[in-house]
């Protein structure tokens, strides 16, 4: 059973260039998470969607960052006009519906790096 | 002030000794109480999790809640080198459709031969 998986491992944006992260839930999955590491700030939940529906985007800066998750086909994290300060690891995580919060299993990353 | 407090280490331990991890948090509203370790380069792995307060043990390691003083703790027993990795506290509301993990910035765990 193959684990949560994010593509590409790692990115790099010019400034001014957009990103597109992607993520593929456990099988069986229909609800995705999107964190965010910085070294000094540690992780940071920007988001919770199920297919079709963002249920919570509190984490999410009002600007330039948006998530979906369509019926078909992996979860996107699309930053528009990345900036030096989105350079990150940025994780997904997967869960079963419903379920209790430490259901979620995480994907490897994709580091993110802004030039 | 952070809503969870981690000290970020590093910590170094000879093989077999006891380690000692522990997180502080400030919103007694969470219920669940979560211990990731993550290696280098790699996503956050479940250790244990514990619901409300109480102990919780799996083999050789150890989880406590103290929710009256807000303070979480995870116990390493007979350390290994291949235990090397960051340990993150994580916890959560789990209210309705709250279900974000709120975590400490992770603690640097180095277990010596």
């Amino acid at each position: 059973n193959a684990g949560v998986m994010q593509n590409p491992r790692h990115l790099v944006r010019r400034r001014g260039q957009e990103a597109r992260l992607r993520c593929s839930p456990m099988k069986g999955h229909s609800h995705v998470y999107w964190y965010r590491q910085l070294p000094e700030e540690g992780l940071k939940f920007m988001v919770y969607l199920q297919k079709e529906n963002i249920i919570d985007e509190s984490g999410m800066p009002k600007e330039r960052f948006s998530a979906e998750f369509p019926k078909e086909g992996p979860s996107i994290l699309r930053i528009q006009q990345v900036v030096r300060g989105d350079s990150a690891a940025y994780f997904c995580a997967s869960s079963p519906g419903g379920g209790v919060p430490y259901e979620q299993y995480f994907g490897p990353g994709t580091r993110l790096t802004v030039t | 002030q952070k809503e969870v407090e981690q000290d970020p280490g590093p910590l170094s331990v000879p093989e077999g000794a006891i380690v000692s991890l522990n997180c502080t948090y400030s919103n007694s509203a969470f219920q669940y109480f979560m211990w990731y370790r993550q290696y280098s380069r790699k996503g956050p792995e479940l250790l244990m999790y514990t619901y409300s307060s109480g102990n919780k043990e799996d083999g050789r390691f150890t989880a406590q809640v103290d929710k009256s003083s807000k303070y979480i703790s995870l116990f390493i027993r007979d350390s290994q080198p291949s235990d090397s990795a960051t340990y993150l506290c994580a916890m959560s509301l789990n209210a309705g459709n709250n279900r974000k993990l709120i975590w400490g910035l992770g603690t640097s765990l180095a277990v010596n031969p």
